[in-house]
């Protein structure tokens, strides 16, 4: 069966950055591209990109280009998301999520505090 | 980025049918269709319908989708206690090449 795993509950000081993992099983991880989505507090759900693991191909939400890094190991079936430059606006939980049929498999999400 | 419009929140009876909608506009949901997804608190979401009336394996066909234009809109028949939970739509936006996400509709049952 189909399942993202991801890393646990960060908290950063403003300023810092942040990388959170997405494991990948129960599929071919190169046949999907992995979206990234995150959800602040108490608010809706917010797209930051996808990337395509199978050749590292990427797009990301304007909102988040310059701050935003998603990469993959391949070896691994592993996707990462690094954002930069962290605000207490940045304080979410951020969710890899599969492209299959529309974003049909989800991780478990990871909370990202930012606090000074 | 711009977003798509959904009723706040809707509240209906037990058993009663609930349907609200999702306001886009030609270059998202009237271009591709929307996608639904349903989330309950403290839950990642679940995707209940894609390409406006797709169901994947193992949801209730008591969820159904439409689209008419630039809107679409999502019916939950008999409701049942277990359908108390947030749902949001989302789309393709080919003007701003992103995924967009509606604002979210709470869906009470009484």
């Amino acid at each position: 069966q189909v399942q993202l795993v991801q890393s646990g509950t960060e908290v950063k000081k403003p300023g810092a950055s942040v990388m959170v993992s997405c494991k990948a099983s129960g599929y071919t991880f190169t046949d999907n591209y992995m979206h990234w989505v995150r959800q602040a507090p108490g608010q809706g759900l917010e797209w930051m990109g996808w990337i395509n693991p199978n050749n590292g191909g990427i797009n990301y939400a304007q909102n988040f280009q310059g701050r935003v890094t998603m990469t993959r190991d391949t070896s691994i079936s592993t996707a990462y998301m690094e954002l930069s430059r962290l605000s207490s606006d940045d304080t979410a939980v951020y969710y890899c999520t599969r492209h299959g049929d529309y974003f049909d498999y989800w991780g478990q999400g990871t909370l990202v505090t930012v606090s000074s | 980025q711009a977003g798509l419009t959904q009723p706040p929140s809707v509240s209906k009876d037990l058993r009663q049918t609930a349907t609200f909608t999702c306001t886009g506009n030609s270059n998202n949901v009237g271009n591709e269709g929307a996608a639904w997804l349903q989330q309950h608190q403290g839950h990642p979401p679940k995707l209940l319908s894609y390409r406006n009336n797709n169901r994947p394996s193992g949801i209730s066909e008591r969820f159904s989708a439409s689209r008419s234009g630039n809107t679409a809109s999502l019916t939950i028949t008999g409701l049942q206690p277990e359908d108390e939970a947030d749902y949001y739509c989302s789309a393709w936006d080919s003007s701003l090449s992103a995924h967009v996400f509606g604002t979210g509709t709470k869906v009470t049952v009484l």
